[in-house]
């Protein structure tokens, strides 16, 4: 069975340095990975994706992730955050089926600070 | 254009009611999920619709829990006999599956703000 794993429940980090937030996944067959962000009193709003090709992905507002096959991790990364970052943060699977159905982390708040 | 919409927002019920949660996919999207986020989770997958046939009800906690989709666009959870273990915010998700058949999983879901459930 699948299953994803965000290592960091919280991240507190200044506005304008570097952060990461960490996922890994488990899963016996190929994957698509997501990450997908929730500000307050919004809805999930997809940051980036993996499908194939280039295991660099860029995404929305700066984000960018890197899936790595043999550490089986999908590591999001910013070089330098804002305030308005300040949201949770979800990593996401998918296997390569046909029902599209997303297993989710338990989510990373990260709390931006000035 | 108009996202994913839900309604109610927020719903509260008492133990032993019977709910609804109503969704609004993107026009065009034949592809519909219910998720279900308690709190401090990450959403967690009920049930998947491509058109009007549920595809994938792998997800569904157990039988109080059934879902619709009569005309391929809106959708209609349904919970009988809510249990307080049944709070959560219900979140709707659709995408455009262009590829009929094919591998829905690259398809971005859009999700909508989702609705409040609390049982007491």
């Amino acid at each position: 069975a699948q299953s994803v794993t965000q290592l960091d429940s919280q991240v507190p980090v200044f506005e304008e340095a570097p952060v990461e937030l960490r996922c890994n996944y488990s899963s016996s067959v190929s994957v698509y990975l997501f990450w997908y962000v929730q500000y307050p009193n919004q809805g999930l709003q997809l940051l980036l994706k993996y499908l194939s090709g280039s295991t660099l992905v860029k995404g929305i507002n700066g984000f960018e992730a890197e899936f790595n096959k043999s550490q089986t991790s999908f590591h999001l990364r910013k070089p330098s955050v804002h305030i308005s970052d300040t949201a949770e943060y979800f990593c996401a699977v998918s296997e390569n089926s046909n029902t599209g159905k997303l297993i989710f982390g338990q989510g990373t708040t990260l709390q931006v600070k000035p | 254009g108009a996202g994913v919409s839900q309604t109610p927002s927020n719903k509260v019920t008492e133990k032993g009611k019977y709910v609804e949660l109503r969704c609004d996919p993107i026009s065009g999207h034949t592809a519909l999920y219910w998720y279900r986020q308690s709190l401090g989770q990450g959403p967690e997958f009920l049930i998947y619709f491509q058109g009007t046939g549920a595809a994938d009800d792998s997800g569904l906690p157990n039988d109080r829990f059934f879902a619709v989709r009569p005309e391929g666009s809106v959708s209609t959870l349904k919970i009988q006999r809510t249990e307080r273990g049944d709070s959560a915010v219900y979140l709707c998700a659709s995408s455009l599956a262009l590829f009929l058949g094919g591998p829905y999983s690259t398809d971005t879901q859009y999700f909508g703000p989702g609705t409040r459930l609390t049982v007491l």
